[in-house]
């Protein structure tokens, strides 16, 4: 069974401009979390999706977006990207309606100039 | 919210020592225990997690522990490997469709 995939695997943006970050989670899989990975923050939740409603929600400007299609892939999206929001963007989906259990993509590094 | 602390930071170990990590939570309501490994420039990975229904759970070198009393849950690796040697985040989540909080992580070092 294939793992969660997120594309692109590296993205380098300027400030103000938007990005669009694409995960698939595991065949099956309902539940699409996201991340943000920093040094200084580790990973700190963004939102959670399941059968395509946002269930839960960060901390997060916003600036920071997603949404979730009818075959469970998910897409977020920031606008107006600020220097600080360069970081490594994980997903994770789960089986079940549970998100115990996550199982993590290989990441999205952002990086704003 | 939960609030995760976890200890050390860093842990450097000789290859064959134990290595133990420990995470305090806040919310009593928590039942879900995850601990992931990630290692340089690769995913976190689920490596155990304990409900806390149980007070402790082993898979081969490693073990968790848990006491709910004290609002702490353990990880101990046994018989260290260089392999071993990764960021390890723990996380407590009141299960269902409550997120993990995840704790910032510890760099564990095993030095052959």
């Amino acid at each position: 069974k294939a793992g969660v995939t997120q594309t692109p695997r590296y993205l380098i943006k300027t400030r103000g401009q938007q990005v669009t970050l694409s995960c698939s989670p595991i065949s099956g899989h309902r539940s699409v979390s996201w991340y943000q990975q920093t040094p200084g923050q580790g990973l700190q939740f963004l939102f959670e999706y399941f059968s395509e409603t946002q269930r839960n929600k960060g901390n997060f400007p916003g600036r920071f977006s997603g949404r979730q299609f009818s075959n469970s892939r998910s897409e977020m999206n920031v606008s107006t990207l600020e220097l600080g929001d360069s970081a490594l963007y994980l997903c994770a989906s789960s089986r079940l309606e549970s998100v115990d259990e996550q199982f993590f993509g290989p990441g999205t590094r952002l990086t704003v100039l | 919210g939960e609030n995760v602390e976890q200890h050390p930071s860093t842990l450097s170990v000789q290859e064959g020592d134990s290595a133990v990590i420990k995470c305090t939570y806040s919310d009593s309501a928590s039942n879900y225990f995850p601990w992931y490994k990630q290692e340089l420039g690769k995913r976190p990975q689920l490596i155990i997690d304990i409900r806390s229904n149980v007070g402790e759970k082993k898979d081969q070198r490693i073990a968790v522990t848990l006491n709910k009393t004290a609002k702490h849950f353990s990880l101990h690796i046994t018989e260290t490997q260089p392999e071993d040697s990764a960021v390890y985040f723990c996380a407590a989540s009141k299960g269902g469709s409550y997120i993990p909080t995840f704790g910032r992580g510890t760099s564990l070092i095993v030095h052959p």
